[in-house]
């Protein structure tokens, strides 16, 4: 079955950066692209950006630009983000989501399956 | 950005009830709406895309309908299982969720 698993949860100081990992199977990775949403505690959903897993292109959330990048690693059927210059605001639970459709971006599309969820805590 | 909003943003039933979620979109987004439903620590799950195609696996009592500005999801009698909170999404342009709305038991 289609499955995006996450990597572990992890704790930051302010101003680090974390990179978290997303490993597809169950489907041809090069034919869907991801997108990474977060929830910070007990709020609701932030689309961060989307990553062709076909050729690399990105689009990313306006308030993130320069803060963040998207990467897919092909041999291993695996997307990261990397966010930098952490604040305590982006304490949050981070999740990767495929695109439904094939070869297609956010646009007209909707997220599914979804990762588990990835816990960034960000303290000093 | 096309901003969401939903309302209510929290409601109690009881199991049996119709339930009915409203979605607005701050400009018209066409029929690119998306339902989801979330449960305390789990990832969400899609339910409704493209406004009323019912995923599949998705009980054939949750609905959706609505274009342009103006959405709902209806849950025909409400179950259990149905207790949990529900965001909009828009596709029309970069994705952005509504609020959600929090479905509890009465």
């Amino acid at each position: 079955q289609v499955q995006l698993v996450q990597s572990g949860a992890e704790v930051k100081k302010p101003g680090a950066s974390v990179k978290v990992s997303c490993k597809a199977s169950g489907y041809t990775f090069t034919t869907y692209g991801i997108s990474w949403v977060r929830q910070a505690p007990g709020q609701g959903l932030e689309w961060m950006g989307w990553i062709s897993a076909y050729n690399g292109n990105t689009n990313y959330a306006q308030n993130l630009q320069g803060r963040v990048t998207m990467t897919t690693d092909t041999s291993t059927s695996t997307a990261y983000m990397e966010l930098r210059s952490l604040r305590s605001d982006d304490t949050a639970v981070y999740y990767c989501a495929r695109g439904a459709i094939q070869f297609r971006p956010p646009l007209f599309n909707w997220f599914d399956p979804w990762g588990q969820g990835t816990l960034v805590t960000v303290s000093s | 950005d096309i901003q969401m909003t939903q309302s209510p943003s929290s409601l109690s039933a009881s199991v049996g009830d119709r339930v009915t979620i409203t979605c607005r979109a701050s400009q018209s987004i066409s029929s690119y709406l998306n339902w989801y439903q979330q449960k305390p620590g789990k990832a969400p799950k899609v339910l409704i895309f493209a406004t009323s195609s019912l995923q599949s696996g998705v009980p054939s009592r949750f609905s959706g309908s609505g274009s342009g500005t103006d959405f709902t999801l209806t849950i025909s009698s409400l179950q259990p299982e149905d207790f949990a909170t529900y965001y909009c999404q828009q596709s029309y342009s970069n994705p952005t969720f509504g609020p959600g709305t929090k479905v509890d038991i009465k």
